[in-house]
């Protein structure tokens, strides 16, 4: 069964903490992608990785960056979070051709 | 650049009866377009996909899509809906290759008895 797991469910962090979401994909896919979704403004996507050590910005990267060292694993990371980056995260990877996207149970970012 | 429009932010519908939701899309190049499903407290599951050839797209629990390029639309409809299609449903576009996908805002589809 394909899978793309999120290392947290749920999250709570305070205000100006260094905040770290994993991504891992077992599909050996080469596209990964991260969105944050808010009520109202579907999925907004933050940034998206097309191979190992590449990466490409999204619609609202600001205040966020991301690695990717290996192919099967994507990090998001929040450099000094902030109350209005509380929101649920998505993970996202599809193969080369874009044909499907396969989602993580997302992850529930609460910034205090 | 590429970008998805769902008009229709809530779509209340009585079971049994019709629905459409739609969906209009930019872009400079050829794209693929998808409807993804998110049932309440779960993640995100594909529906359907148009990537070429036939216009009509049929998808998951007796969803079909049409792809429109003249109008940049591929709306979704179900002749008859139930309750367990109580969701949220996004439209979503993408490149062939190499490419970022693209969400819409969303559509919440309410299924009353």
């Amino acid at each position: 069964d394909v899978k793309v797991t999120q290392s947290s469910r749920y999250l709570v962090k305070r205000t100006g903490e260094k905040v770290f979401l994993e991504c891992v994909q077992d599909m050996d896919h080469e596209n990964m992608f991260w969105y944050r979704q808010d009520p109202g403004l579907g999925l907004r996507l933050i940034y998206f990785s097309y191979d190992v050590k590449m990466k490409e910005k999204g619609d609202i990267p600001e205040g966020y960056s991301v690695s990717r060292e290996k192919k099967e694993r994507f990090s998001l990371i929040l450099e000094s979070a902030s109350t209005n980056q509380t929101s649920m995260y998505l993970c996202a990877s599809t193969r080369i051709e874009n044909t499907e996207a396969f989602f993580g149970q997302g992850t529930r970012l609460t910034v205090v | 650049a590429q970008s998805v429009t769902q008009l229709d932010s809530q779509v209340p519908v009585f079971e049994e009866a019709p629905v459409e939701l739609r969906c209009n899309y930019s872009s400079s190049v050829s794209v693929y377009l998808f409807w993804y499903v998110q049932y309440p407290n779960q993640g995100l599951q594909l529906l359907l996909k148009y990537l070429s050839g036939s216009t009509l797209v049929k998808g998951i629990n007796g969803f079909e899509a049409e792809f429109n390029k003249s109008q940049t639309s591929f709306h979704l409809r179900k002749p008859s809906v139930h309750i367990s299609d109580t969701a949220e449903y996004f439209c979503a576009v993408s490149g062939t290759s190499y490419d970022k996908v693209i969400f819409g805002p969303g559509t919440s589809l309410s299924v009353i008895p």
